[in-house]
């Protein structure tokens, strides 16, 4: 089985800018999750998707945006960047809908973004 | 609302010797926990889970952790340190609402254990 891969895997991107990162799911996973992990930090929850829609968020403003597509790839979009958007950003996938609501979260490695 | 706090930010143990991390949580329903490592340059990797069944939990690579409730305790052990066990480790709880939970993780601020040769 092939675990969450994330790409890339480093990223440096000027204040303003707009950022695209990239998650595929565990295979057989249909949910996948994005945190910011800021430096020193733990892991703060960004937003959710399950079955191509958002479904929970965390305390992100608006330019933080995502996508799930039909193969529960994910993309994490963040416009207007500013410099404390640096940090490490993870994807997690898990399984959704079998009666474990506790299914664990199978992270990837990560895409680390510096904001210049 | 639930929460974690890691009571360490930094332990440092010698190879071969007990390590203790400690955890405090704080939850309005029965709490699901957990206990994730990162190792520098990596993802998360899930080290053990508690969901109400047994209340001592053994995960892999030798640690294990017992929750106590009247304590508000989530403690991970693990009876001898290795040199390859130097990571950040987070507790972590499960967020839940009144109609259930919500698929979000809520993190500790995380716990930097060192080991000594």
């Amino acid at each position: 089985e092939t675990g969450v891969t994330q790409s890339p895997t480093h990223l440096i991107k000027t204040r303003g800018q707009q950022v695209t990162l990239r998650c595929s799911s565990q295979s057989g996973h249909n949910t996948v999750s994005w945190y910011q992990q800021a430096l020193g930090q733990g892991p703060q929850f960004i937003f959710q998707y399950y079955r191509e829609e958002e479904n929970g968020r965390g305390n992100f403003p608006p330019r933080f945006s995502g996508l799930q597509f039909p193969n529960y790839s994910s993309e994490l979009n963040v416009n207007a960047l500013e410099l404390d958007d640096s940090a490490l950003y993870l994807c997690a996938s898990s399984l959704t809908g079998t009666g474990e609501m506790d299914s664990p979260l199978h992270f990837g490695n990560g895409t680390r973004l510096t904001v210049t | 609302a639930q929460s974690v706090t890691q009571l360490d930010s930094h332990v440092s143990v010698s190879e071969g010797t007990p390590v203790l991390l400690r955890c405090n949580y704080s939850s309005s329903y029965s709490p699901s926990l957990f206990w994730y490592v990162q190792h520098p340059n990596k993802g998360l990797q899930l080290l053990l889970k508690y969901t109400s069944a047994a209340t001592l939990v053994k995960g892999i690579n030798g640690f294990e952790a017992e929750f106590k409730k009247s304590e508000t305790s989530f403690h991970l052990t693990k009876p001898s340190a290795h040199m390859s066990d130097a990571a950040e480790y987070f507790c972590v709880v499960s967020d839940y609402r009144s109609w259930g939970n919500t698929g979000k993780l809520i993190f500790g601020q995380g716990t930097t254990l060192q080991v000594k040769p």
